[in-house]
């Protein structure tokens, strides 16, 4: 079966720091990949995803990923937290068959003023 | 013009009682979901339906059974609800590409 990782459970930075949240996932064929984030007391919103061409990705809010096919991870960046960055993330991965959606367990970031 | 909507937003109520959450979208997609989300955050999908078919169920317990009068709404009802089904429960709704979550209900069972 599907599955996605996140290694990182909790992050705490200090405001402009760099971030960078793992993501894995076990699939052999072709995969769709996004990462969503949840801020406190909030629903999960689309940060980025990537479906083909340029595996760097960029998304809203500065967010970027990166699409390494031979390591099967989607790892976030973000070169510069900011307090506002504080969330929930959640990795998510798409099979092309279907209308399945595979979550990670999520990273709870916090980022210190 | 919500995209994903969700009723109540929040819910409390005893132990062994019925309830329902209702799930409305207007985005014409074809299949809707339903994720549980714990005091840990972790979400768990229990059901999703596409054009009014069951193709996932997630071995939620058959107290939770997911109802679908058209392709958009996709209601939760819960019976003889417990104190562990206290969670946060998302409705998303997706077109393949991406999945659009409702903002959520906060159900906590005392």
């Amino acid at each position: 079966a599907q599955s996605v990782s996140q290694h990182n459970h909790h992050v705490i930075l200090s405001e402009a720091a760099s971030l960078e949240l793992g993501c894995n996932y076990s699939y052999g064929g072709t995969v769709n990949l996004f990462w969503y984030v949840q801020y406190p007391g909030q629903h999960l919103q689309l940060l980025l995803k990537y479906f083909s061409g340029d595996p760097l990705v960029k998304g809203i809010k500065g967010f970027e990923a990166e699409f390494i096919k031979s390591k099967f991870s989607f790892n976030l960046r973000k070169p510069s937290v900011q307090w506002s960055d504080t969330a929930e993330y959640f990795c998510a991965v798409n099979t092309n068959t279907g209308n399945q959606f595979y979550f990670g367990t999520g990273t709870s970031l916090t980022v210190i003023p | 013009d919500t995209a994903v909507s969700q009723t109540p937003k929040y819910l409390v109520t005893q132990m062994g009682n019925d309830k329902s959450i209702k799930c409305e979208q207007n985005l014409g997609h074809d299949t809707m979901y339903w994720y549980k989300q714990d005091s840990k955050k972790f979400l768990k999908i229990m059901f999703s339906y596409n054009n009014k078919e069951l193709i996932i169920n997630e071995t939620v317990p058959n107290r939770f059974s997911p109802k679908s009068p058209d392709k958009a709404h996709l209601n939760l009802h819960i019976n003889s609800l417990e104190l562990g089904d206290s969670a946060v429960y998302f409705c998303a709704s997706s077109q393949i590409d991406e999945q659009f979550f409702g903002p959520g209900t906060r159900l906590t069972v005392l």
